[in-house]
């Protein structure tokens, strides 16, 4: 069965250092997609990075970057130079099937990131 | 701009009343979701709809139903609203045939509380 693993409930960081969130995954699909969300305390489920598991690259948007390892199932999401808007929970969710039709997330338990000034 | 709304925001009720939870989206997105977020939970999947007049059973869906008319509103019903079911309730929707690998884009929430 498909599954989310997201070991650190919560993380501190230093204004405008890099921070690294872990995400393991499990599934048997050799297909599937990876995303990060961003829940701040308002609530909203903000969308950040994807990455196919047919990607050779590791996704990157602005700050954030996805740390893809295949082999190890793992997608990591690195935020450089964090901000104290980026104090935060973070979810990490899989989808079965490369740009497929079935589009249903599973989500991780999230981690909470405080960014200190 | 395109957008999804929930409405209410923010809701008390009774046990045993039903209730509905409205999702409505304008980016004429196929697919849509609703989920539940509760402490240690994350969030979990309740039903889902790949279009006009499909349904689905997600992963906790007991107690919930859903129905597609058109292509923009997925409204939640509680049947019989219980105790268990206060949560903060998150719809989404996406389109597998964009790129970004079918991005789902997630409503303000509702939050629920059942007295």
């Amino acid at each position: 069965a498909q599954k989310i693993t997201q070991t650190q409930p919560g993380m501190f960081v230093q204004e405008k250092e890099a921070v690294t969130l872990d995400c393991t995954y499990d599934t048997s699909d050799q297909s599937y997609g990876l995303f990060w969300y961003k829940q701040p305390s308002s609530g909203e489920m903000i969308f950040l990075i994807y990455q196919g598991s047919y990607d050779e690259q590791n996704a990157t948007e602005g700050r954030y970057s996805l740390n893809f390892q295949k082999a190890r199932k793992s997608a990591n999401l690195v935020i450089s130079a964090s901000q104290l808007g980026d104090s935060a929970m973070y979810f990490c969710a899989m989808r079965e099937g490369y740009r497929s039709n079935t589009g249903k997330l599973i989500f991780g338990q999230g981690t909470t990131l405080q960014v200190k000034p | 701009d395109a957008e999804i709304t929930q409405s209410p925001r923010h809701k008390i009720t009774e046990t045993g009343r039903q209730v509905t939870l409205a999702c409505h989206q304008t980016w004429n997105h196929n697919n849509m979701f609703w989920y539940r977020q509760d402490l240690g939970h994350g969030l979990r999947l309740i039903h889902y709809s790949y279009g006009v007049q499909d349904t689905n059973k997600g992963e906790v869906s007991d107690g919930y139903s859903v129905s597609r008319s058109n292509t923009e509103d997925l409204p939640l019903t509680l049947e019989s609203a219980a105790s268990s079911q206060t949560s903060v309730y998150f719809c989404a929707s996406s389109d597998p045939g964009l790129a970004g690998g079918d991005t789902q884009y997630f409503g303000p929430g509702t939050r629920l509380t059942v007295l």
